[in-house]
C-alpha cells in the first residue's frame, strides 16, 4: 500500500509564528485531505488538495503530485491551532478505496 | 444539513460482549467508510462501501462486520468485543472514492 510520511512530528511554536508541515507519500494518488484533529478529538477538514495550491485565511496547501509531496502553511499562528495535522491520500476508484493516513504532525502553539 | 452523525457517541463494553455503530449521512453520497484511530496514529480503513447493498474490506477488517442496507446508513458490528478493539471509530462519506471525504465526530469505544 501507499506509505505516507509527515514531518516535523512534533512541533512547539510561539504565538504569532509561522510554520510548514510537510507530507510526502509513495505513490501517486487522486487525493489527498490535510485534516486538523483539535484537542477534543475532532477532525476538521482543512483542504482537499489532490494538486495545486489553495488559500482559506492564515492557512493555505501546495501538492506537487508529479513530486508527491504536500506542505500546510499556516501563518501568524493562534493558540487555536494547537492540535494534529494529519495528511491522508487515496487512490480511489481502482480497487484500493479509503484514505491513508500519515503519523501526523503534532502542534503546540505557546501563547 | 447534518452531514456524518455516528451514534453512540461514547460506549464502554466487556470482552466478549457485542455492539453495533451506525454511521448515517445526509449528503446521498455513494461511498461510506469505517476507520479506526489508536493512541498517537492516524486512522485505518477497516470497512467501506462502493453503494447500498456492498461492503468491501479495508486494512484492519478481523474482528468486524459491516452492513449498508440503505445508501444513508452504514452499520459497523462487534460480534464479540476484545480489549484490542478499544479505540475511536470515525465514519465518513464521499460521493466518487476520490472525492472529498466527509467525517463524523467519532465513536469512542473502551472495552475491558
Amino acid at each position: 500500500g501507499i506509505q505516507v510520511e509527515q514531518s516535523p512530528p512534533d512541533l512547539i511554536l510561539q504565538e504569532g509564528a509561522n510554520s510548514t508541515l510537510r507530507c510526502n507519500f509513495s505513490d501517486s494518488v487522486n487525493n489527498l485531505q490535510w485534516f486538523h484533529q483539535n484537542p477534543w478529538g475532532q477532525l476538521i477538514n482543512l483542504f482537499y488538495i489532490p494538486s495545486g495550491t489553495k488559500q482559506n485565511g492564515r492557512l493555505s496547501a501546495t501538492t506537487v503530485a508529479t513530486e508527491r509531496y504536500s506542505l500546510l502553511y499556516i501563518s501568524s499562528s493562534q493558540t487555536t491551532d494547537s492540535g494534529v495535522y494529519f495528511c491522508a491520500v487515496g487512490r480511489g476508484g481502482g480497487g484500493a478505496d479509503g484514505l491513508t493516513f500519515g503519523k501526523g504532525t503534532h502542534l503546540i502553539i505557546q501563547p | 444539513n447534518a452531514g456524518v452523525t455516528q451514534t453512540p457517541k461514547f460506549r464502554v463494553l466487556k470482552t466478549g460482549q457485542s455492539m453495533t455503530l451506525l454511521c448515517a449521512q445526509d449528503m446521498n453520497h455513494e461511498y461510506m467508510y469505517w476507520y479506526r484511530q489508536d493512541p498517537g496514529m492516524g486512522l485505518r480503513l477497516i470497512h467501506y462501501s462502493v453503494g447500498e447493498g456492498t461492503t468491501a474490506k479495508g486494512e484492519v477488517p478481523d474482528g468486524y462486520n459491516v452492513s449498508r442496507l440503505k445508501k444513508q446508513n452504514f452499520l459497523l458490528g462487534l460480534e464479540s468485543a476484545a480489549p484490542s478493539q478499544t479505540s475511536v471509530y470515525f465514519c465518513a462519506s464521499s460521493y466518487m472514492p476520490w472525492d472529498e471525504q466527509f467525517f463524523g465526530p467519532g465513536t469512542r469505544l473502551t472495552v475491558l
